[in-house]
């Protein structure tokens, strides 16, 4: 079935470092990716997305790079910060419009 | 706007007792899902509804049911409760699942269930 692959599962890094957090799609069809970031004890929010006819996207210091032919999409933040330190979690869209969510990554950024 | 709002925040369950999530958007979304967030699993789709008096299975629908009888609500039910179903649950919400902006899911803050 459909499956999307992420790592690390933890990272941490200095502040300032960047940090860069992989996945990988199984589905072909999914044509859109959003990331999302979860505090402590909230519910997960959207922070940056990508649709297939774009390779790259940026925000500020966060940004998403999309590759179809390998099938797999990377979120990228520059210069982080403490409040930086959360959980992220990529998803894929599965051709029944469903998101497919990875297993998430938590990230610890040192000051 | 609350957003997306759940009820109730915590709950210890024991084993064979039913229980109801409740979930509440005021976005007019037409799209809303339940999620269960375990460790090291990420968020898995229980059952979700594409509009009012509509529901489908998801990932992992069995020992759960759900309903929508008003297009805000979507409440998730547990006849019989077990300790595998230990989990955070999430409700979301979703203007549509069409590969665009507008299916941005807006997730509720969650509820902390156990089942002892």
């Amino acid at each position: 079935g459909e499956n999307v692959e992420q790592h690390p599962s933890t990272l941490s890094v200095q502040e300032g470092d960047s940090a860069v957090i992989k996945c990988t799609y199984s589905d072909s069809a999914s044509n859109y990716f959003p990331w999302y970031k979860q505090e402590l004890g909230k519910g997960p929010q959207l922070i940056i997305d990508i649709r297939s006819n774009v390779g790259e996207k940026k925000d500020q210091r966060i940004a998403v790079t999309l590759n179809k032919t390998a099938k797999h999409f990377s979120l990228h933040i520059t210069e982080t910060q403490p409040e930086d330190s959360a959980v992220y979690f990529c998803a894929a869209e599965s051709n029944t419009g469903k998101l497919i969510f990875g297993q998430g990554t938590t990230l610890q950024v040192k000051p | 706007n609350a957003g997306v709002t759940q009820t109730p925040k915590f709950r210890v369950l024991k084993t064979g007792q039913s229980m109801t999530l409740l979930c509440a958007q005021d976005m007019n979304h037409e799209y809303m899902y339940w999620y269960r967030q375990d460790p090291g699993m990420g968020l898995r789709l229980i059952h979700y509804s594409v509009g009012e008096g509509t529901t489908a299975k998801g990932e992992v629908p069995d020992g759960y049911n759900v309903s929508r009888l008003k297009k805000q609500n979507f409440l998730l039910g547990l006849e019989s409760a077990a300790p595998s179903q230990t989990s955070v649950y999430f409700c979301a919400s979703s203007y549509s699942t069409s590969g665009s902006r507008y299916n941005e899911q807006f997730f509720g803050p969650g509820t902390r269930l156990t089942v002892l």
